[in-house]
């Protein structure tokens, strides 16, 4: 069965470095999104992306990330500059279609900022 | 102020018992997520459902549009069944919504 798959499952990184994590949505879908959940919280939506531009994004999704689609497989989060409140798990998902499709999620990469 | 409630915040149940964890909404939306997310960490999704009733083996997922509330009922539940369960509400404006999640513990 198809999946989204995620690198790395773990990152540790010092503040003020920059991030890129990864992810591979599942092959035939359109829509792909961003989530973090930080420990012991809810899961926030980051950002949303479709034909190659961002469709929707969070009051978090601040000048530090960004998001980009290289090559046509790879959906990839970058962090710039890291701060020790982005340490959290994050979530990457995608879906196939607009309307009544559901999104399939990622195993997550765990992110710890030191 | 939360967009998405749920409750209990926690649960714990004996195997076997009919479990229910309801979640109520404030925005309008079109349809509502039901994900699971296990003691590891990884999400999966259950549920997209915008009117009635779903059933997907034990589960069973309920939605009132009108009443801006949803349920979503375990039957006979098992060890493995013990994970986070989270409401989600889909992007209206900008925003997805996220309940902050019911965890279930099923003892044996």
């Amino acid at each position: 069965e198809p999946e989204v798959t995620q690198t790395p499952s773990h990152q540790v990184t010092q503040m003020g470095q920059e991030v890129i994590l990864r992810c591979v949505p599942i092959s035939n879908h359109l829509y792909f999104y961003w989530y973090r959940q930080i420990l012991g919280q809810k899961v926030e939506f980051l950002v949303s992306f479709y034909n190659n531009e961002i469709s929707e994004k969070s009051e978090i999704f601040d000048d530090q990330f960004s998001v980009e689609r290289p090559d046509g497989s790879n959906f990839t989060l970058k962090i710039r500059s890291t701060k020790l409140e982005d340490s959290a798990m994050y979530f990457c998902a995608s879906k196939s279609r607009q309307g009544g499709e559901t999104q399939y999620f990622g195993p997550g990469t765990r992110l710890l900022v030191l | 102020k939360n967009e998405v409630e749920q409750s209990p915040q926690n649960l714990t149940a004996q195997e076997g018992e009919f479990i229910t964890i309801n979640c109520s909404y404030s925005v309008g939306i079109s349809a509502l997520h039901w994900l699971q997310q296990h003691p590891g960490g990884g999400i999966v999704s259950l549920f997209m459902l915008s009117s009635g009733k779903k059933k997907h083996g034990r589960l069973i997922a309920t939605i009132n549009i009108q009443e801006k509330h949803s349920s979503l009922h375990i039957t006979a539940s098992h060890p493995r069944d013990s994970a986070v369960y989270i409401c989600a509400v889909p992007p209206v404006g900008n925003q997805f919504y996220f309940g902050t999640g019911t965890s279930l513990t099923v003892i044996p």
